[in-house]
């Protein structure tokens, strides 16, 4: 079946400009992340859902930082008022189920680029 | 704070030799343990899930888990140039939260 799907592929935005990211998870999974990777870093968690409800933002960076989700589906992360330390990698995975018990499949990434 | 760690590399094998990855981790009561591989440029795509103590073979992949001394592996036999990649040990942090705590992962190159 179609995997985690995330769009677009690649971003170039100005600093300051606003930017919306979309995560499109496997059908049936009720567990969405997000997580972020600068290059050669780590992955960065950033937020997690389960169904439309995000118990844990923790790892969001700044207010500049928002995600929902809808439907219990599809998922977006806005960054506002970009700034240049943005870019990165940002991944989105989805699992049937909360962490534990469930395996997490990621998609492609977006690879946002702050000029 | 809870933490996983790995070694970051580079560990170079040569071609058919056995790859040996290692993953510690902070959380005792850590239930469920998952390798992923990424390769240069790409996503990390899941290889292996460990849940009980001992070994879990899959193809050429072996992953080990030794709950009381806190420590995962992953066993690549026979290793080839495309098992090259940086290899992910991601463990679920389960505390009043549902999310996976990820090392910073080991770079494998396999040597022709």
């Amino acid at each position: 079946g179609a995997g985690v799907s995330q769009s677009p592929s690649n971003k170039v935005t100005e600093k300051g400009k606003d930017v919306e990211l979309r995560c499109d998870p496997i059908s049936g999974h009720t567990a969405l992340y997000w997580y972020r990777q600068s290059l050669g870093q780590g992955l960065e968690f950033l937020i997690y859902f389960q169904g439309n409800s995000a118990p844990d933002k923790s790892g969001l960076p700044s207010d500049r930082f928002s995600a929902e989700r809808t439907g219990g589906s599809v998922s977006t992360l806005t960054i506002q008022r970009t700034q240049q330390e943005d870019s990165a990698v940002y991944l989105c995975a989805s699992s049937l189920g909360l962490a534990g018990a469930y395996e997490q499949y990621f998609g492609p990434g977006t690879r946002l680029t702050v000029t | 704070q809870k933490e996983v760690e790995q070694n970051s590399g580079p560990l170079s094998v040569p071609e058919g030799a056995i790859a040996s990855l290692n993953c510690t981790y902070s959380d005792r009561g850590s239930q469920s343990f998952f390798w992923y591989r990424q390769y240069s440029g790409k996503s990390p795509e899941l290889i292996m899930s460990i849940y009980s103590n001992g070994d879990k073979e899959d193809g050429r992949f072996t992953a080990q888990l030794n709950k009381a001394s806190q420590y995962v592996s992953l066993l690549i036999r026979d290793s080839q140039p495309s098992d090259s990649a940086t290899y992910l040990c991601a463990v679920p942090f389960l505390s009043g939260t549902y999310k996976y705590i990820f090392g910073t992962g080991t770079r494998l190159k396999v040597l022709a």
